[in-house]
Formats: structure tokens, C-alpha cells, sequence
């Protein structure tokens, strides 16, 4: 079974500028995250979709942040402009459904750098 | 609100037993998660203990939760190198929305 898919895995930009982050969740897999992480610190939700509905995104910072399920199987996180403190990693992650599915898996990361 | 509390660092020797401690706040946890993530990789799911549970073992894991005092931990049996890594405790509060909260993470150095 494939795992979480996420691109690209490095993005370096300067700040004010714009950057995507794409993450292919594992198939069949109704509930999608979001997650950042900051060097030293643990991952911090942005966003929960279940299918292409947002169940959550209290934290995410929505005057730059943006981020979609259209179709309720990819994603895609946008940030729009960047600050130097968005310097983080991106984590993705999926899990089946609330009844049968408790595992949450996560994808390698999106590693960006804001100079 | 959810809390997940981690101490920063631990160092063992190779071929000891390691165990990592988690404080947590919600009482109402009802999975409580172990995951494991080395340099430049996401996280990897350990374990997982459901809050009905108070003990699990997985070969080298064992997993003990204290729901009196909302405490886990998770023992590494042998401890190797291989091992060394950061852990991440997560915990996800019953009913709402099935939002893991996870601590800062604890970095464990195995050394010879």
C-alpha cells in the first residue's frame, strides 16, 4: 500500500513570496491533515478535511494560509506571501474514516525556508 | 484545553532499556499515540493504546498508561542505535473531531 505522497520535499523562498505544497493522501482515506512543524517544537494542526469538507481550521493563519480538497483526495496548502517564520516543515497526513480507521499516517514533510 | 508534555532529552547507552514519559491533560483521551521521526524524515507510527487499555507490548515496545495520573510511557526494550531519534506523544480527545495534540517531542541519543 502506497504511503502518504508529498511534494515538493525542499522549497527554498524569499519572504513575500508564494509557495504550494501538494500531498496525495493513501486511497480510500476520508480524513486529511495538515500539520506544522517548527523546528524544536512538536506538529501543530492547520487543518483537518474530512472527504473535501473542512472540519477544522481554527489555527490556520487564513490571512495567508490557504488550502483545498476539491475533489476530497489531494491537497493542496498554499502560502501567500511568506513571513520568515513560516520556515517549517509541512507535514500531510491521512486516516480511513472515524469508525474503522484510528491510524493516522503521515507523509516525509514539505521542509520549506523563508530567506 | 488539550496539553501534551514531554521531557526534551534522553540519553542511554546501547543495549539498555529506554522509557520515554508523556504527561497529558484531557481526561477524555481516548487513543494515545507513540510516533517516531529521525532527521529529515516525517513521523512514523509506533504504537497506539486505546484509553480502556493500561498496558501494550509490541516486541520491543511496551507501552504503560496511568489514566488516574493521565501518564504514558513507552519502553524500548534493547536500545540501539538505530533507535535514536525523536518521540512524539499524541493524544486524541474523545468525540468532536479526531484531532491528534502532540508534545515538543523527546530527543533520545543512543550511545555505545
Amino acid at each position: 500500500e502506497a504511503g502518504v505522497a508529498q511534494s515538493p520535499r525542499y522549497k527554498i523562498i524569499e519572504k513575500r513570496q508564494s509557495v504550494a505544497f501538494w500531498c496525495n493522501p493513501i486511497s480510500g482515506h476520508a480524513t486529511l491533515y495538515w500539520y506544522q512543524q517548527i523546528l524544536g517544537q512538536g506538529p501543530k494542526l492547520l487543518i483537518q478535511f474530512q472527504n473535501n469538507g473542512v472540519v477544522d481550521d481554527s489555527q490556520l493563519p487564513k490571512d495567508r494560509f490557504s488550502a483545498e480538497r476539491l475533489k476530497g483526495v489531494d491537497s493542496t496548502l498554499k502560502i501567500q506571501p511568506a513571513k520568515l517564520e513560516d520556515s517549517a516543515v509541512y507535514l500531510c497526513a491521512s486516516r480511513q474514516d472515524r469508525i474503522s480507521g484510528n491510524t493516522i499516517y503521515f507523509g516525509e514533510g514539505s521542509w520549506l525556508t523563508v530567506v | 484545553g488539550e496539553d501534551v508534555e514531554q521531557s526534551l532529552f534522553l540519553s542511554v547507552r546501547e543495549g539498555d532499556s529506554s522509557v520515554i514519559n508523556c504527561t497529558y491533560t484531557d481526561s477524555s483521551s481516548t487513543y494515545l499515540y507513540w510516533y517516531k521521526q529521525e532527521p529529515g524524515a516525517g513521523l512514523q507510527l509506533l504504537t497506539y493504546i486505546f484509553s480502556n487499555m493500561d498496558m501494550k507490548q509490541d516486541q520491543r515496545l511496551t507501552v504503560l498508561l496511568n489514566k488516574k495520573d493521565k501518564h504514558l510511557s513507552l519502553r524500548i526494550a534493547d536500545t540501539q542505535t538505530g533507535d535514536s531519534a525523536i518521540y512524539f506523544c499524541a493524544e486524541i480527545p474523545s468525540g468532536g473531531s479526531y484531532i491528534p495534540t502532540f508534545g515538543r517531542g523527546t530527543s533520545l541519543i543512543v550511545h555505545p
